[in-house]
């Protein structure tokens, strides 16, 4: 199967909701970035993780290597949210030892 | 902040033509890759670079050639342009051994005709 996966696709949220996207990967990984890619087609980097939770304003990433997943939670969710997510986990060597892109779940956040 | 520019942020080429995308890192970082971005997709990786003097094939270097004259230029070549190019495409820099977080530039947006 695809090597990362991630779900849902799509999503729509009304402003205020909260909600969370999900990145599982066929094999275990090293790490993994998480991106929104704006409007504009810029890709901004959301959180990096090696391991455990991290936080930042309304967002929330959790990695877990051995459960071979990762999560991006997203609270009280603004129009400014709207983009397409990115996950991108870093393979545990050889041919894996590079950035895997999922496709991505399309955020439209209404007011 | 990690800095990451790239050049020319659009370009339409001719089919068969030759095209130059650069890449420019003011990170310090030993690595340096390529990827391209197509409609409804992530982004796939097509070459990236160890170091200068360094190229090695990403998932999918057909068509595509690179080169990394110094630490922070890394270009990506497209010695005979086709339609199929057309994409947007990224470059990142990255340090450490691998698994570090990797830095992305704007994109270009190519167009072969």
């Amino acid at each position: 199967g695809m090597p990362v996966e991630q779900n849902p696709p799509a999503l729509s949220l009304y402003e205020g909701a909260d909600s969370g996207l999900r990145c599982n990967f066929s094999t275990t990984m090293k790490s993994v970035q998480w991106f929104q890619q704006n409007h504009r087609g810029r890709l901004i980097t959301l959180f990096y993780l090696a391991q455990g939770t991290k936080e930042n304003g309304r967002l929330k990433s959790t990695f877990n290597s051995k459960e071979r997943y990762s999560t991006l939670h997203i609270k009280d969710a603004q129009l400014e949210d709207s983009g397409t997510y990115f996950c991108a986990p870093w393979g545990s060597g050889g041919s894996n030892a590079k950035l895997t892109f999922g496709k991505g779940t399309k955020l439209s956040v209404k007011s | 902040e990690a800095a990451v520019t790239q050049s020319p942020r659009n370009k339409v080429a001719v089919t068969g033509g030759k095209v130059t995308l650069s890449c420019n890192q003011t990170n310090n970082h030993n690595n340096m890759y390529w990827y391209r971005q197509d409609t409804g997709h992530g982004l796939r990786l097509i070459h990236y670079s160890y170091g200068a003097g360094s190229t090695e094939k990403g998932d999918i270097p057909d068509g595509y050639k690179a080169s990394r004259p110094s630490q922070e230029n890394f270009s990506l070549i497209l010695e005979l342009a086709t339609p199929s190019q057309t994409s947007v495409y990224f470059c990142a820099s990255g340090d450490g051994l691998g698994g570090r977080e990797q830095y992305f530039g704007p994109g270009t947006r190519l167009t072969v005709l």
